[in-house]
């Protein structure tokens, strides 16, 4: 079975403070994806990565930024949390960028920003 | 434009009942995937189906049951003889092959399945 882990499920941050969200998946897998979940909106995609130290842009990358240093580790990074960054964090990953690739997602990591 | 359309935000059924959640995709390529995902109130998104756009044959698995329609772009999500463990968001998504491994979700839709 794919497992993917993230740091934490729930967080409390402050805003104007860096927050590091983490992502280890265990399956070997070249993919893999950040997504915010909010109410209404349904998931939208962040940042995503098919290799090492690989990353492209997703829909709403304004305010964030990611690493991958590791194939199986992937950071999303919010350099000043602000409260409107306050919202459900999801990773995921798939075995190769293709468009056919199951995405596994992680349990994810509900951020509160004061 | 959405690609993903799940107009049905909530919805609420008694145990026992059959409930179908909606899907309708947008897409102007030949190729591509869908799939459904269960979110339970632990927040894990839970891979339930995927199928491609060139087979249209009905799935079933248990009391789960998938009707994919080109025609009408839709691909329902049906559950026969609900259960209060069905309660959850359910999420349909499209990935296409021209933009390659994105997926794109719809708004889900919330089933509450009352005892």
């Amino acid at each position: 079975d794919v497992k993917v882990t993230q740091s934490s499920r729930y967080l409390v941050k402050r805003t104007g403070e860096k927050v590091f969200l983490e992502c280890v998946q265990d399956m070997d897998h070249e993919n893999m994806f950040w997504y915010r979940q909010d109410p209404g909106l349904g998931l939208r995609l962040i940042y995503f990565s098919y290799d090492v130290k690989m990353k492209e842009k997703g829909d709403i990358p304004e305010g964030y930024s990611v690493s991958r240093e590791k194939k199986e580790r992937f950071s999303l990074i919010l350099e000043s949390a602000s409260t409107n960054q306050t919202s459900m964090y999801l990773c995921a990953s798939s075995l190769v960028p293709q468009y056919q690739e199951t995405q596994y997602f992680g349990p994810g990591t509900r951020l509160l920003v004061l | 434009a959405q690609k993903v359309t799940q107009a049905q935000t909530e919805i609420s059924v008694v145990e026992k009942e059959d409930v179908t959640l909606d899907c309708v995709y947008e897409t102007r390529d030949t190729t591509y995937y869908l799939f459904w995902y269960k979110q339970p109130p632990s927040g894990e998104l839970v891979f339930l189906i995927r199928r491609n756009s060139f087979d249209e044959q009905n799935e079933i698995s248990g009391r789960y049951s998938w009707n994919f329609q080109k025609s009408t772009s839709s691909f329902n999500f049906t559950i026969t003889a609900s259960q209060v463990v069905d309660s959850a968001v359910y999420f349909c998504a499209l990935s296409e092959a021209v933009t390659g491994n994105q997926f794109y979700f719809g708004t889900g839709t919330s089933l509450t399945v009352i005892p």
